[in-house]
């Protein structure tokens, strides 16, 4: 089945160790979304990768980058981690059939940061 | 004034209820209407996705788009303990970026 796939589903680092957080996806999507979602809120975007060119919000902290080393995978780095960075990281995908347009967002299951 | 607001429950009813959630915008210019499902530590699962205003039927769920009085609802029939979940509307102008409503928690007892 076609699906976006998110590694690994739990991680814990510690306090000011960088962490990478990957998603790949079998759908052959052009948009691919990076999200951090804490305890009983809505999911919030960080970024985007429309195709090669990356999209970054504007409050969007420098401590969070990303990575689209090709259409399958994107990677989340987090350079050093704090307290409040624990959260989950969803990674979606969705296909933009030219025009500007987009069609809707496929989530992955997520990846739950612990940082101790 | 948030774009979308949803009620955040939690929202607790008998086992085969039905259920109405709902959500306002204040954006005009959102198009794309979509009703996301997530159970507790899981990514949201798509359940409806509509564009225009009118019913969408898909089994025992139902998705409602009010364009004019920038309203839409999801009605879930028979309800059961596996719908258990938070629901999170979203919506979207089309171009790439997807608001959420903050969700509303639903519980359905047995």
């Amino acid at each position: 089945d076609a699906m976006v796939i998110q590694n690994p589903r739990y991680q814990v680092t510690q306090f000011g160790k960088p962490v990478t957080l990957s998603c790949s996806q079998t759908l052959n999507h052009n948009v691919m979304y990076w999200y951090q979602q804490k305890s009983s809120q809505a999911p919030k975007l960080l970024f985007h990768y429309y195709d090669k060119d990356f999209n970054n919000e504007a409050d969007t902290p420098d401590n969070f980058q990303s990575r689209r080393p090709n259409t399958s995978f994107c990677f989340l780095d987090i350079r050093s981690p704090g307290l409040g960075d624990a959260a989950m990281y969803l990674c979606a995908t969705s296909r933009d059939p030219g025009g500007g347009e987009t069609e809707t967002q496929y989530f992955g299951p997520g990846t739950r940061l612990l940082v101790l | 004034q948030k774009e979308v607001e949803q009620d955040p429950g939690p929202l607790s009813v008998p086992e085969g209820a039905i259920v109405s959630l709902n959500c306002t915008y204040s954006n005009s210019a959102f198009q794309y209407f979509m009703w996301y499902r997530q159970y507790s530590r899981k990514g949201p699962e798509l359940l409806m996705y509509t564009y225009s205003s009118g019913n969408k039927e898909d089994g025992r769920f139902t998705a409602q788009v009010d364009k004019s009085s920038k309203y839409i609802s999801l009605f879930i029939r028979d309800s059961q303990p596996s719908d258990s979940a938070t629901y999170l509307c979203a919506m979207s102008t089309g171009f790439q970026k997807l608001v959420f409503g903050t969700g509303t928690r639903l519980l359905v007892s047995p």
